[in-house]
C-alpha cells in the first residue's frame, strides 16, 4: 500500500460518455498529480495541484478536466474522449516546500486502466 | 523543456549478474534524479534517488551515479534476483524556484528480466 488509492481500477467507456476517475491520498501531502502512461511512451505529466491550486496544465486537451476539492482528493473528469486516450492514468502525491530528504518523493497509486471504444 | 533518454529499452540478465541502466538529460538546471520500479499491475515505486550535490548513492544492492558535467546518471543493481524483474524508469526535475519536485520528466523505461 502506497497511501494513494485510485478508483476505479478499470474503466471502459464510449466516446460520448462522461465518467470520472478518483484519487485519494492518506499521506498528508500537499501536492497531487495526474500522469498518463501509454504503451511504449514515457509517463506524461498532465496536471499538478499544489495546496489545491492548479499550478500546471501540460497542454492537456479540454476533454480532460481535473478537480481538486481538498488536499486529499483529486478527480479527473472525462468527456467525449477519443480511442487514443486509452491508457493507464496514474495519480500521485508528494510533500513539497519542506526541507529533508523525503521532499518531493512521488507516491503513485496503482492507476486506472481506461479503454475508450 | 527537459528531455530524458533511457537505455536500454530491454535488459535480460542471469540471476546473480549485475544490471546497469543509463539515462541522459538535457536541462542543466535539473537537480533531482529519482529511479522508479514498476511491477505488473502496480504504479511506479521509488527505489532510489540522488540530488545534484552528490555523485553516488547506495542502498544495499542498488546504487545510482550522477555525472552532472556529462548530464547522465545510471542505476546499478548487483546480485540480481528474479524479483528484480520489472520496468525501471529514470526521471529528472529541477524542483527549483517554486517548481514542484514531483513535476518529473521520465525516461522511456527499461524492461528488466532476471532469469533464474
Amino acid at each position: 500500500e502506497t497511501g494513494v488509492t485510485q478508483t476505479p481500477r478499470h474503466l471502459v467507456m464510449g466516446m460520448t460518455n462522461k465518467k470520472s476517475l478518483k484519487c485519494e491520498q492518506h499521506l498528508g501531502h500537499n501536492a497531487m498529480y495526474w500522469y498518463k502512461q501509454s504503451a511504449k511512451k514515457p509517463l506524461e505529466l498532465m496536471f499538478v495541484y499544489n495546496f489545491k491550486e492548479q499550478t500546471e496544465n501540460n497542454s492537456v486537451p479540454s476533454r480532460f478536466s481535473p478537480e481538486c476539492p481538498n488536499s486529499s482528493h483529486l478527480f479527473l473528469h472525462l468527456h467525449t474522449l477519443q480511442p487514443e486516450d486509452s491508457a493507464l492514468y496514474l495519480c500521485a502525491s508528494s510533500q513539497e516546500g519542506t526541507s529533508g530528504s523525503r521532499t518531493g518523493e512521488l507516491f503513485f497509486g496503482e492507476g486506472s486502466r481506461l479503454t475508450v471504444l | 523543456g527537459e528531455n530524458v533518454e533511457q537505455h536500454p529499452s530491454t535488459l535480460s540478465v542471469q540471476e546473480g549478474d549485475s544490471a546497469v541502466i543509463k539515462c541522459t538529460y538535457s536541462d542543466s538546471a535539473s537537480n533531482y534524479f529519482p529511479w522508479y520500479k514498476q511491477e505488473l499491475g502496480k504504479g511506479p515505486q521509488l527505489i532510489i534517488d540522488i540530488r545534484s550535490n552528490v555523485g553516488e548513492k547506495k542502498d544495499q544492492r542498488i546504487a545510482v551515479t550522477l555525472n552532472k558535467t556529462a548530464k547522465h546518471f545510471s542505476l546499478h543493481i548487483t546480485e540480481t534476483q528474479p524479483e528484480d524483474s520489472a520496468v525501471y524508469f529514470c526521471a529528472a526535475t529541477s524542483g527549483a524556484g517554486g517548481t514542484s519536485y514531483g513535476k518529473l520528466t521520465f525516461g522511456q523505461g527499461t524492461i528488466l528480466t532476471v532469469h533464474p
